[in-house]
């Protein structure tokens, strides 16, 4: 079976300090892994989406790699501000044909960064 | 781009009662799917339609949940009749084309309360 897992499922930093946002998935056969982030009341936006040719993406601050001998990723997000938190998904898109368009997502890191 | 709009915002209602959630995707896009999310099982697909035409709704839980799209801006998402446990977050979210490198475009969601 397909699965998503993201640990911890919370994480608390002082302003400044680097996040570094683990996830891992069951199976390297995956088409691309997004990730997300989610604020409280709201639906996701998407930040990052690699694909599965891809080892890494980068916009501004954050900097996504991607392992998928491994089945993992990691959503680093440098000198982190206040408002970084929120709670940050990852998801994937297996290839297997029962997925199909699916995105399988993980449970999500909740982020507290502390001013 | 307005994004995807999701209406109502909440919605509470007694067990039994018919729910019907609405979305309107972004103009232009042509992939749509709806998503539950509860923390108890996380982000979940529901159903996914190309084209106005389902093509996957096997995360469907039960009868009781039908989805329409009747044309390329509306489409809906309807409980009859409805249970305490259908109580959730439901997410719409749109993509422009059928490929799965695009991100999805997520609206705010529903929170649905079953008493």
């Amino acid at each position: 079976k397909q699965e998503v897992t993201q640990i911890p499922a919370a994480l608390s930093v002082p302003e400044g300090e680097n996040l570094v946002l683990n996830c891992s998935f069951t199976d390297s056969a995956i088409y691309n892994l997004q990730w997300f982030r989610q604020d409280p009341g709201k639906g996701l936006t998407s930040l990052l989406l690699i694909q599965s040719s891809q080892r890494e993406q980068t916009s501004g601050r954050l900097n996504a790699s991607l392992d998928k001998s491994s089945g993992r990723s990691t959503l680093y997000i440098a000198a982190s501000q206040p408002g970084d938190s929120a709670t940050y998904l990852c998801a994937v898109s297996f290839m297997i044909k029962a997925a199909g368009n699916k995105l399988t997502f993980g449970g999500g890191t909740r982020v507290l960064v502390k001013p | 781009d307005a994004g995807v709009i999701q209406s109502p915002r909440h919605e509470v209602t007694e067990m039994g009662q018919e729910v019907t959630l609405r979305c309107k995707p972004i103009s232009g896009h042509n992939s749509l799917f709806w998503y539950r999310q509860t923390m108890m099982r996380g982000l979940e697909l529901l159903i996914y339609f190309n084209n106005n035409v389902p093509i996957d709704d096997s995360g469907m839980p039960e009868d009781r949940f039908s989805a329409k799209m009747p044309n390329a801006s509306f489409s809906t998402l309807k409980i009859q009749p409805s249970e305490p446990r259908d109580s959730a977050v439901y997410f719409c979210a749109s993509r422009p084309g059928q490929g799965r490198d695009q991100p999805q475009h997520f609206g705010d969601g529903t929170r649905l309360s079953i008493l």
